[in-house]
């Protein structure tokens, strides 16, 4: 197993576009997680999902983020009408038990024009 | 609600000297204490982990982190730095319970430079 992949590694996009970011965890893992980055801070919690349930939404989540995980496995974050403080790292992690270690992947840095 | 502080922003120590890297947190109960390790463009990586019993843990690469209830504290040490260890290091923690926030509450984060 190669760990948490994440793809794309970098997007840019203009404000108004919509994207789509995809991760696929560690493959036994149950539970995945979305967290955001910017520059300077530490990362910070988005949605939580155990299969494909997803269990809790941060209020940093608005109405024009979506994720889901259909099938238990990969996960999608859209995030609809990019606005520039959209800009950030997203990071998916994932975690095979609860308060286990969570294994992050390399990130999506999206760049919002 | 809970917190993570880390009080130094920015440390710099020279290759060979001791590092303590500082951690204080803000929970109703004991939670679950986490210290991940960020390299450019790299993901976070966990040095280490407390749930219970002996409050001092030892992590990879050499590092280690002592549980301190009584001052709500888990700082990282390390006896020897290695400038491959210039990073920024993350303290985090989750909630114990079955019922709690299960997603992790990270720290802003320390940067560590390395002088040679």
């Amino acid at each position: 197993d190669t760990g948490v992949s994440q793809n794309p590694r970098h997007k840019i996009t203009k404000r108004g576009q919509n994207v789509t970011f995809r991760c696929d965890p560690i493959s036994e893992h149950n539970r995945l997680y979305w967290y955001r980055q910017t520059l300077g801070q530490g990362p910070e919690f988005l949605t939580y999902f155990q299969n494909e349930a997803q269990l809790e939404k941060s209020r940093l989540l608005s109405d024009r983020f979506s994720a889901e995980r259909p099938k238990g496995s990969f996960s999608t974050l859209e995030i609809q009408r990019t606005e520039q403080g959209d800009s950030a790292m997203y990071l998916c992690a994932s975690s095979g038990r609860w308060g286990d270690e969570q294994f992050f992947g390399p990130g999506t840095r999206l760049t919002v024009l | 609600a809970q917190s993570v502080t880390q009080p130094d922003i920015h440390i710099t120590v020279s290759e060979g000297a001791s590092l303590e890297l500082r951690c204080n947190y803000s929970y109703g109960a004991t939670p679950y204490l986490f210290w991940y390790v960020q390299s450019p463009g790299q993901g976070l990586q966990l040095l280490l982990k407390y749930f219970s019993g002996d409050t001092l843990v030892q992590g990879i690469k050499g590092f280690e982190a002592e549980f301190k209830r009584s001052q709500s504290s888990f700082n990282l040490r390390k006896p020897s730095v290695h400038w491959s260890d210039a990073a920024e290091y993350f303290c985090a923690v989750v909630h114990p319970g079955d019922t709690g926030r299960r997603a992790l509450t990270f720290g802003s984060g320390t940067r560590l430079q390395v002088q040679p």
